[in-house]
């Protein structure tokens, strides 16, 4: 079984509206992390915003925000106002627990595209 | 503060033919992983080294795949012999692990994109 899923490959936004990317994750580990990173078409992954398991309130990082549903196992990235420098693909990776030994596991993206 | 830095950014090579990456990770960082991302997919773990030690290279093709950190600090990524399906982004990644500590987040490098023809 996939532990992140993306359920969008690709995105259309307008520019300056708000955008909501959905991600998916399975785990039985209690304590986990969740993260959020950008991948424009120069191939760096920026990271944009993280959310443990453990955290009370969603993840907030200037225009990125963390809809973090831990019943429903969603961890959504809601980008709000978007630019044109936006456009990117964006992934969902998780972390479980210490004995993970930190490594991530990535969804397989979300290709944004914002239109002026 | 430089960011983790990698070379060469771009590699073309013929099938059988060795490749080596290089990385320099963020000053500091003791943990550095090598990530392999193929086209339209999310990168997957190669390896993980904490200082100098490799602590987790299950996924690491050892038959032609080879890494070292020496000094705990840069680190290479060698293929020998290279085949077409090693055509891929080699992305590089670290991060201050600290005990207890929940985020330890992963700052990538801009990755070398390898084709073999």
């Amino acid at each position: 079984a996939q532990k992140i899923t993306q359920t969008q490959p690709g995105m259309f936004v307008q520019e300056k509206e708000a955008v909501t990317l959905d991600c998916t994750y399975d785990t039985s580990d209690p304590s986990y992390g969740l993260f959020w990173y950008k991948q424009p078409s120069s191939g760096e992954m920026i990271f944009l915003i993280y959310q443990g398991s453990y955290d009370q309130q969603n993840a907030t990082e200037g225009r990125y925000s963390l809809n973090f549903q831990k019943a429903r196992k969603s961890a959504n990235l809601v980008i709000s106002a978007s630019q044109l420098g936006d456009s990117a693909m964006y992934f969902c990776a998780m972390r479980e627990g210490p004995g993970a030994g930190n490594m991530l596991t990535f969804g397989g993206g979300t290709r944004l595209m914002v239109k002026p | 503060e430089a960011g983790v830095v990698q070379s060469p950014r771009y590699k073309i090579i013929e099938k059988k033919q060795p490749v080596a990456f290089w990385c320099n990770p963020i000053s500091g960082h003791n943990t550095l992983y090598w990530y392999r991302q193929n086209l339209g997919q999310g990168p997957e773990l190669l390896i993980r080294y904490e200082n100098e030690e490799a602590v987790d290279d299950s996924q690491l093709p050892k038959d032609r795949f080879s890494a070292e950190r020496l000094k705990g600090v840069d680190s290479t990524l060698k293929i020998q012999p290279a085949e077409l399906g090693d055509s891929a982004v080699y992305l590089c990644a670290s991060s201050l692990d600290r005990p207890g500590s929940g985020t330890d987040t992963q700052y990538f490098g801009p990755g070398t994109r390898l084709t073999v023809l």
